[in-house]
């Protein structure tokens, strides 16, 4: 299994621009999720989701959309990219069971000029 | 609302044990969880515990709970180069996949010869 992967690993954008990260496991878990990782802040929950068709904010979610259309893919889109969207991203995934445990992918760090 | 807090960082001597220290807020936390950052990468769980156990020991790693205090902490015995990486507390209130996780801002451990 290659786990939870995410593309692209590094990205610059100017302000104003759009893009869309990708975030895709092969483990079959229902449950995903994006964080955005800030130095001394931790991780704080974009977006998740319970399964396909289903979606729904976490903790910062403006300025970001989802979408699940398969189990295995779950992007995340950036409307109109500002400087406060500079950030580490991660994606993660967990199976349904016993102590939800969260497999991280490697990250994608993101510059907006 | 829930918080996670831990202290930034912390710097022993190669083989010291290692005690990295987490507070939390929330008393409805139903596991709570040691995750390691390695650079470049995203977070792997490392251990968790149960909040009806007060120790969990796994090899050179033992966690304690003190739910009176919402105290966790994390030992490493025998510290090594390779424990370098930031380790992350977190806790969550749920039995599901999609129970809230609250992350803490993570501590760096340094090792030094």
């Amino acid at each position: 299994n290659a786990g939870v992967t995410q593309t692209p690993k590094f990205q610059v954008l100017k302000t104003g621009q759009s893009m869309t990260l990708q975030c895709a496991q092969d483990m079959n878990h229902e449950y995903m999720s994006w964080y955005r990782q800030d130095p001394g802040m931790g991780l704080r929950l974009i977006h998740y989701s319970v399964g396909a068709g289903i979606t729904d904010q976490g903790e910062v979610p403006n300025g970001y959309n989802v979408s699940r259309s398969t189990t295995e893919d779950f992007p995340l889109r950036l409307l109109s990219a500002a400087p406060s969207q500079t950030s580490v991203y991660f994606c993660a995934s967990s199976p349904v069971g016993t102590y939800n445990e969260q497999f991280f992918g490697p990250g994608t760090r993101l510059t907006v000029l | 609302g829930e918080d996670v807090e831990q202290s930034l960082f912390l710097s022993v001597r190669e083989r010291d044990s290692s005690v990295i220290n987490c507070t939390y807020t929330d008393s409805s936390s139903t596991y709570l969880y040691w995750y390691k950052q390695e650079p470049g990468a995203g977070l792997q769980l490392l251990t968790y515990i149960f909040s009806n156990m007060d120790m969990k020991q796994d090899q050179r790693l033992t966690v304690l709970l003190n739910k009176k205090d919402k105290h966790l902490s994390l030992r490493i015995a025998d510290t090594q180069t390779g424990d370098s990486a930031i380790y992350f507390c977190a806790e969550s209130s749920g039995y599901s996949s999609a129970s809230k996780i609250i992350f803490g801002s993570g501590t760096r451990l340094s090792i030094r010869p």
